[in-house]
Formats: C-alpha cells, sequence, structure tokens
C-alpha cells in the first residue's frame, strides 16, 4: 500500500478563496483523521470519520471548515472562505480499529497551507 | 479534559550522548500512550506504544520509554544518538474505546556533531 496519500502538497491562495485539501486513506482502514499542526497550538485533531461517518468534529474551528467522506477511499476538508490565520499544515490519518492492541494511526505527509 | 504536556520546546544533544525527552499527561483512567516522530516534511510515524504489562517499552530505531503512574509520565529515552534522529518528537495519549488521540506539542531534537 502506498499509505496515506494527501493532496495538494502545498496550497498558496488568497483570502476569501475555497481551498479543498484531499486525502485517500489506507486501504481497509475504517477510521480516518484530519489534524492541523501550527506553531502556536501544536497538533490539533479537526475531525474523524469511522466508516465515513463524522463522529467527532468537536476541533474543527468555525462554520468555515467543512470535511466529507462520501466513500471508503476519500476524503476532503473544505476551509470557505480561507483566511490568513488558517496558514498551516493539516495532516490526514488513517488507522484500522480492528480492537486498541492493534491501532495506530498512519500519517500522510501534510498539506501545507498559506493564505495571503 | 485530558491533556499532554511536552516541557520542553527544543533539546540539542551531541551525536552518541544519550536522549531523554520529558512527556507528562492528565487523565482520569489509565491512559494508552504512543510517540511518534516528525522528520522535515514528513507526516508523523510511531516510534512505540504502550498499552499495559511492562511498563518499559521498546520501539523502533533504538528507542524506549518508560510508563511511571506515579509520575504520570511517559519519557522517551535513546542511549546513543544518531544525526538522523533530528527530528520532532511528539508524545500522544489515548483512552481505550475511543479513537481520538491527543497529541503534546512537541519537542525539536537537533543533533550537533
Amino acid at each position: 500500500d502506498a499509505g496515506v496519500i494527501q493532496s495538494p502538497r502545498h496550497e498558496v491562495t488568497e483570502m476569501g478563496q475555497e481551498v479543498t485539501l484531499r486525502c485517500k486513506p489506507i486501504s481497509g482502514h475504517d477510521y480516518l483523521f484530519w489534524y492541523r499542526q501550527t506553531m502556536m497550538r501544536g497538533l490539533e485533531l479537526l475531525i474523524y470519520f469511522n466508516n465515513n461517518v463524522p463522529i467527532d468534529d468537536s476541533g474543527m474551528p468555525e462554520d468555515r471548515f467543512s470535511a466529507k467522506m462520501p466513500n471508503a477511499s476519500f476524503s476532503t476538508l473544505k476551509i470557505q472562505p480561507s483566511e490568513p490565520r488558517d496558514s498551516a499544515v493539516y495532516f490526514c490519518a488513517s488507522s484500522s480499529g480492528q480492537g486498541w492492541m492493534n491501532t495506530e494511526a498512519f500519517f500522510g505527509q501534510g498539506t501545507r497551507l498559506t493564505v495571503v | 479534559a485530558q491533556s499532554v504536556t511536552q516541557p520542553d520546546i527544543h533539546i540539542t544533544v551531541s551525536e552518541g550522548a544519550s536522549l531523554e525527552l520529558r512527556c507528562n499527561y492528565s487523565y482520569g483512567a489509565t491512559p494508552y500512550l504512543f510517540w511518534y516522530v516528525q522528520s522535515p516534511g514528513q507526516g508523523l510515524q510511531l516510534l512505540l506504544k504502550y498499552f499495559s504489562g511492562d511498563t518499559l517499552v521498546q520501539g523502533i530505531k533504538g528507542f524506549e520509554a518508560e510508563f511511571k503512574r506515579s509520575q504520570s509520565s511517559f519519557n522517551l529515552r535513546k542511549p546513543s544518538v544518531h544525526w538522523s534522529d533530528a527530528a520532532e518528537y511528539f508524545c500522544a495519549v489515548g483512552l481505550f474505546g475511543n479513537e481520538k488521540l491527543t497529541f503534546g506539542t512537541g519537542t525539536r531534537l537537533t543533533i550537533i556533531p
């Protein structure tokens, strides 16, 4: 398996524009997580899905952020409209929930978002 | 609410020297503990994890960590660091039955010759 794949790797956009980040989890994994990493706040969980259903979105900062998982192999994180304070590295991770002892979250390489 | 503290933002160690990175947690129950490493421009990779049993756990790349319930700590150690160990290290905690992990703010490790 190629691991968790995120696209794009880098995104530069102007304030007010819509931004869509994409993630392909590892095949067979039934959990998918979106994290945001900033210097100030470290690594924060934004939302996670189980079997394509959002379970906990309490970390989503505002209504400008939305996430979807239309199928087991694809998820998006959308920011509309984007603001400079959204600049961060966004990570997607997936894991198999087949028993806690086997749980390990595998991370993608991240998308570095810059909003100017 | 649960929390994870990594008191050291940045540590510099000479190559070949020993290393200890600190992690303290605050949880109502016994947590499940993880250490991840992030190399520049990369995602996070799991180094080791503790669920139960022996409180000293071995991980990849020669790392180990010790769970000390009395100190609410899970410190990461390595007896002799290599230049390739330069990276950012994250401690994380989770609870049984909950897939959500809470991460510390990370410790950046610099290795000097």
